[in-house]
């Protein structure tokens, strides 16, 4: 199985902030990388899928890049909206993992 | 709008059953494979079962491979997972979600609020 890391596992930064959260996979998956947000309460939603493709809809202060084994999410200017937990997913084998999330809050 | 809407959680002992449903709105539902994915208490989302269109291609995580099931009526636009043999590690929410793939690359996209289940004495 291929496995997912996170660093940091959370984070507090304030608002305007620029923050970066990054997910290393235990073996190279290419660009088979998805990442989620999960608000309290609320199913995940996407955000970027195959590491650097944004969702329509999707807010521009939020991209994502790497391949190999190494990725990035970035959100440019953190606002108050983005407080949840970022997960990174592979897709580039069976069983899918997730990493083990990334909990964002504001300072 | 497109809606998924899971149902049948609740409180079961180890040992017992329960069967999930998701109710599906907003997109052809039989052209899309669908997903369970879970989220136990503190702990990260798991992939549980990936199901085809069709209905006739699945895949399981190791940790439910034998005990659960995952089905589909696409006349219904439903989405089921039967889970036999609970254990008390089983206890999470479980949400639905649409696996969307274009060439090679698959993602879940959107995903259900979740249905919470407690597998408890």
């Amino acid at each position: 199985d291929i496995q997912m890391t996170q660093s940091p596992p959370s984070l507090s930064a304030s608002v305007g902030d620029r923050v970066t959260i990054t997910c290393r996979a235990s073996q190279s998956i290419i660009s088979y990388v998805n990442w989620y947000q999960h608000k309290s309460g609320k199913g995940p939603k996407l955000l970027i899928y195959a590491s650097s493709i944004l969702k329509s809809g999707v807010p521009s202060r939020f991209s994502g890049s790497g391949s190999g084994t190494e990725f990035t999410l970035t959100i440019s200017s953190l606002q108050p909206e983005d407080v949840a937990i970022y997960y990174c997913q592979q897709c580039y084998s069976i069983p899918l993992t997730f990493g083990p999330g990334t909990k964002v809050e504001i300072k | 709008e497109v809606q998924l809407l899971e149902s049948g959680g609740g409180l079961v002992q180890p040992g017992g059953s329960l069967r999930l449903s998701c109710v599906v709105s907003g997109f052809n539902f039989s052209g899309h494979a669908m997903a369970w994915v879970r989220e136990a208490p503190g702990k990260g989302l798991e992939w549980i079962s990936t199901l085809n269109g069709g209905g006739d291609s699945a895949s399981y995580a190791e940790s439910v491979q034998g005990r659960f099931a995952i089905s589909r009526d696409n006349s219904r636009s439903t989405l089921y997972l039967q889970m036999n043999n609970l254990r008390d590690d089983d206890s999470a929410k479980y949400y639905c979600a649409s696996r969307i793939s274009a060439a090679a690359f698959k993602w879940f996209d959107p995903w259900g609020q979740g249905t919470l289940v407690t597998v408890s004495s």
